[in-house]
Formats: structure tokens, sequence, C-alpha cells
């Protein structure tokens, strides 16, 4: 089964900063995917960064970044140049059996002026 | 990218009646949506896999017969919450397999959230 990951709860961050969101992930399939999402106060699941286990390149979308790590089956998000509007929940998400997502439990980011 | 839509956005009932959301792909065709669950500040549980044509899966713990999944067309997925009780409240969001794309992205709809009097 897989099992993700999210050891903070919260992270505070100034604007035009870069922040670092960790997530882990167990799994035991060789093929899988990671993927991480935004979810703002509205509720909207935002995909953001997807990265395969093959891949050998972190994955880059703009101003986000995947520090992928396999052999320490981590998956952190970067994001540069931190802005107000990234203030939300941010999931990390596994992708397993039968195209089923696995959620973590979630980072807050709150960005401040 | 793909959209996909939810109806109702909010809605609140009395206890004991069923209420239906509604999942479409806008502008795709899913043979697979996601039913998805998310009480305050917590993560998304997945509830249930819907396949067009077939009945839907349940993960383990979700009550069928209180949850009832139709999805009726490559493009609609329905929810229907029977005999809803004030502990079904929670914020309910689907999301649609786009297939072929380089990692099988699932698309979310933007919730629906269910208050139970």
């Amino acid at each position: 089964a897989q099992k993700i990951t999210q050891t903070q709860p919260g992270m505070f961050v100034q604007e035009k900063e870069a922040v670092t969101l960790d997530c882990t992930y167990d799994t035991s399939d060789q093929s899988y995917g990671l993927f991480w999402y935004k979810q703002p106060s509205s509720g909207e699941m935002i995909f953001l960064i997807y990265q395969g286990s093959y891949d050998e390149q972190n994955a880059t979308e703009g101003r986000y970044s995947l520090n992928f790590q396999k052999a320490r089956k981590s998956a952190n998000l970067v994001i540069s140049a931190s802005q107000l509007g990234d203030s939300a929940m941010y999931f990390c998400a596994m992708r397993g059996g039968f195209q089923k997502l696995v959620f973590g439990t979630g980072t807050r980011l709150l960005v401040s002026p | 990218g793909a959209v996909v839509s939810q109806h109702p956005s909010r809605v609140i009932c009395k206890s004991g009646t069923s209420v239906k959301i509604e999942c479409r792909s806008l502008d795709f065709q899913a043979t697979t949506m996601f039913w998805y669950r998310q009480f305050p500040k917590q993560s998304l549980m997945l509830m249930a896999t819907s396949n067009e044509g077939s009945k839907a899966t349940y993960e383990q713990g979700v009550e069928k017969d209180k949850f009832l999944i139709n999805h009726a067309s490559l493009t609609l997925s329905t929810l229907t919450v029977t005999s809803a009780h004030p502990e079904d409240s929670s914020f309910y969001i689907c999301s649609a397999l786009q297939e072929g794309r380089a990692y099988n992205e699932q698309f979310f709809g933007p919730g629906t959230r269910l208050t139970v009097l």
C-alpha cells in the first residue's frame, strides 16, 4: 500500500523568499507517480507539478520545482519567489493502483508581506 | 487544461433527505471518475472509483447503500447521499481521469459543500 507523509502542518515564508514543503512516501511499486496540488480556501484542487518514478530529472513548472530523491523516498516541493497568492494548503499525492491517488495530510503555507 | 464541473457548489438539506451531486467533464471524456471526501482541516479521502458503464468500486469503510454512485455517460458521474445525517456534512470533491496524457492526470472539480441540519 502507498503512504504519503507530510510532516509540516504549517509553514511561514516572507514574500519573494523560497520555501520547501516536505513530502516522503512509501511504496513497494517500481513504477509510480508523485503529484503536488494546491488547495486555496475556495476548495478547488489545483495541479502544480508531477514527477514520475523513472524520470531522471527533477520536474519544474515555472516557480515550482520538485526535489526528487528516490533513494530517500522524498519528493519535496520548492516554491521560489513566494507570492501572497501562494498562501494555501499544499498536498503531496502518490498515484497507486487503478490510478487512485493517495494524499498526504497537507501543509498550510502562509506567505507574509 | 481540462475542466471538470460540480453541481451544486453548496447544498443545505434536512436530516433524512437525499442529495445528488453531479460531476461533469466538460471538454473530455472520462471513463473513470473518482469521488473524495474532505473534512475540515483534513486531507482528501477517496470514497469510490466511478466507472462508466459498470458499478462503482468503493473504498473500505464506505457504505455503498448510503453513497450511491452512477456513471451514466462518459462525461457525467453522480453521487447521491441517501438519508443524509449531520455526520455526512463534508466537502465532496470529484475528479475525472484523462487517459492518454503523459501521466494520466486527474482533473478535479471545484467541490460541493454539504451541510446536513
